[in-house]
């Protein structure tokens, strides 16, 4: 069974600009998580879509969205792009059959805001 | 708030045995996970618990106090490649998972 596929793997843009992200999760998974990950910081959760409905979302403003399609494939959209958005970006996809499946990672996308 | 706290970095030798530990707050509670992150590459699920106690899986054991907000992870007989960051998480009651910054473990020969 393939694992989560994310692309691009690598991004460098410019402040100002806008960028999405992609993130295919396992065949047979409803859910997909999108984390931001950055050194020291650790994982910090953006939001999560199950069913293309948004389940969860983390402190994160407004221009970062996200939303999902019927075949549970996942886009992460970020406006106004900040130096500060340059990070790791990764999603993670689980069945949801049981509320504490297990999360499996995509490769993740590594963004540079220059 | 909620908040999980694990070391930064920890060395240790190859063939010795390590442990990680983690606190959490989490608003409700419903297990917690750690994950293993290789350098440049995407975070794997290594063990869950929920319960009081020890979960043993070949040479990686984890275990859990509820009352006390601790975890461990217990990695034995080390071997070069277990160089990695380990990541520490809590699920809380709306089963999100609250994420420490991760623990970098540095192999020795």
């Amino acid at each position: 069974k393939a694992g989560v596929t994310q692309t691009p793997r690598y991004l460098i843009k410019t402040r100002g600009q806008q960028v999405t992200l992609s993130c295919s999760p396992i065949s047979g998974h409803r859910s997909v998580s999108w984390y931001q990950q950055t050194p020291g910081q650790g994982l910090q959760f953006l939001f999560e879509y199950f069913s293309e409905t948004q389940r969860n979302k983390g402190n994160f403003p407004g221009r970062f969205s996200g939303r999902q399609f019927s075949n549970s494939r996942s886009e992460m959209n970020v406006s106004t792009l900040e130096l500060g958005d340059s990070a790791l970006y990764l999603c993670a996809s689980s069945l949801r059959e049981g509320e504490t499946d297990t999360q499996y990672f995509g490769p993740g996308t590594r963004l540079t805001v220059l | 708030g909620q908040n999980i706290d694990q070391p930064t970095e920890m060395t240790a030798t190859e063939g010795a045995i390590v442990q990680i530990n983690c606190t959490y707050q989490t608003s409700g509670f419903n297990g917690l996970f750690w994950y293993q992150q290789h350098a440049g590459e995407a975070p794997t699920f290594l063990s869950y618990n929920v319960l009081d106690g020890l979960e043993e899986k070949g040479r990686f054991s984890s275990f859990l106090s509820r009352s006390k907000g601790y975890s461990y992870l217990l990695l034995k007989e080390l071997q070069m490649k277990d160089s990695a960051s380990y990541l520490c998480a809590g699920m809380d009651s709306n089963y999100q998972l609250i994420w420490g910054a991760g623990t970098k473990l540095i192999i020795k020969p």
